[in-house]
């Protein structure tokens, strides 16, 4: 157990819904990083949230959204939704951007979404 | 875009032996990360290597790194069952986020 907490587990929806992503960083961690992980593009990085800041962005698109809250949870919100967005995410945390000492990143279980 | 590929895609071997993947990367690095998924859940971080260290070992994994070529390989000895998964090198520069290769899929027979 990472002590990163995704939810849902599971999420299937139609296309053009919207849906939210919920992502509990480990105890202490400032950093939420979300990927996507597809069949053909494997795992992407997709945004960076430091302390309710966006640090950086990957390769997200303009209809993903996300956002750190005051507690560190974070939500990514996927809107307009197509059958390619159908995937794994993956929500993961770390100490904080730039920490020489400890870089890793500590993931969750992920959510798996299927739009149909 | 995924930052590099590894090789093989695919391995299969018996229990007891080990096993060796590669991984190449695109751009200068701080250090390469290798994770484990086991079908479809979360990864787990295995190991770190630092851009100015060349091997690194922890319990029957070994990683090395050679900058240079932009190459790095996880060799894990003694193989069991259990290891089988997904393997998945993962670049980290200054900016931290992780840009991971393809994966490699272990297989190991009993």
């Amino acid at each position: 157990d990472s002590g990163v907490t995704q939810t849902p587990k599971h999420l299937i929806t139609a296309t053009g819904q919207r849906v939210t992503l919920r992502c509990s960083p480990r105890s202490g961690d400032l950093s939420v990083y979300w990927y996507q992980q597809s069949l053909d593009q494997g795992l992407q990085f997709l945004i960076q949230y430091y302390n309710g800041e966006e640090r950086a962005k990957g390769n997200i698109l303009e209809r993903f959204s996300a956002q750190q809250f005051p507690d560190l949870h974070s939500e990514l919100n996927l809107s307009s939704l197509e059958l390619g967005d159908s995937a794994l995410y993956f929500c993961a945390s770390s100490v904080e951007p730039g920490a020489l000492d400890d870089p890793r990143q500590f993931f969750g279980p992920g959510t798996r979404l299927t739009v149909l | 875009s995924q930052q590099g590929e590894e090789d093989p895609q695919a391995l299969s071997i018996q229990e007891g032996e080990n096993a060796t993947m590669n991984c190449s990367y695109k751009t200068s690095i701080n250090n390469l990360q290798w994770y484990r998924q086991n079908s479809g859940r979360g990864l787990v971080h295995l190991i770190l290597i630092r851009s100015n260290e060349r091997e690194k070992h922890s319990g029957r994994l070994r990683v090395t790194l050679d900058t240079s070529k932009k190459s790095s390989s996880l060799l894990i000895t003694a193989s069991r069952a259990a290891d089988t998964a997904s393997y998945f090198c993962a670049a980290s520069g200054s900016a931290r986020q992780l840009t991971f290769g393809s994966g490699t899929q272990l297989t190991v027979l009993p």
